[in-house]
């Protein structure tokens, strides 16, 4: 079965910082793996998305991601963050044989002060 | 550009009633998906469907059902409300075929039990 950690609950960092949120899966062949955020009280928003090829994607707001097959990682990474990046923000794993069904991380709060 | 739409954005509703919870996409998306999120929790899928009529059980089944009959239109059926389903419920489709498992979601709908 697929299963997605995020381990950090809440992250908190300033203005003009670099972020990386962490996502580690758990799936049998190469995953289709997910970032999606969520503002409060919104629906979540694709961030960006991995399926195969170059293991490094660009998203949209300036967000990347780097998928390391070795680590079974796919974490989230902008190199200066802004006070609207605040929201909450979910990994997810899905995989050829699974119906087009993704498995949801638990999410990660991200906060940013000013 | 995708747009799912849910047919509430907050509802309030007592104990023991039956609640309807509506989603439309404008895509010809096959397949559709109902979420329940609740903090800590994540997502967590309740029920998807990958075709008018079709229907499969997610994780969390218990105490919904579903009805899907026409492409675009997904509803989720409480059919006798309890407070443990207070909560926001999501709506997402996406389509079969290459790179289909990209899920894009509704605004959510907010829902309380009395």
């Amino acid at each position: 079965a697929q299963s997605v950690t995020q381990p950090d609950i809440h992250i908190t960092v300033s203005e003009g910082a670099s972020l990386e949120l962490r996502c580690n899966y758990s799936y049998g062949a190469t995953p289709y793996l997910f970032w999606y955020v969520q503002s409060p009280g919104q629906g979540l928003q694709l961030l960006l998305k991995y399926f195969s090829g170059d293991t490094l994607v660009q998203g949209i707001k300036g967000f990347e991601a780097e998928f390391k097959r070795s680590q079974s990682s796919f974490n989230l990474r902008k190199p200066s963050v802004h006070w609207s990046d605040a929201a909450e923000y979910f990994c997810a794993v899905g995989g050829t044989g699974t119906a087009s069904k993704l498995t949801f991380g638990t999410g990660t709060r991200l906060q940013v002060t000013l | 550009d995708v747009k799912v739409t849910q047919s509430s954005r907050y509802l309030v509703k007592r104990t023991g009633e039956k609640v309807f919870l509506e989603c439309v996409q404008d895509m010809d998306h096959e397949n559709m998906f109902w979420y329940r999120q609740d903090p800590g929790l994540g997502l967590r899928l309740i029920y998807f469907s990958y075709d008018v009529k079709m229907k499969e059980k997610g994780d969390i089944p218990e105490g919904y059902s579903v009805s899907r009959e026409k492409k675009e239109r997904f509803s989720l059926i409480l059919e006798s409300a309890s407070t443990n389903q207070t909560s926001m419920y999501l709506c997402a489709s996406s389509f079969v075929g290459g790179g289909g498992k990209t899920q894009y979601f509704g605004p959510g709908t907010r829902l309380l039990v009395l």
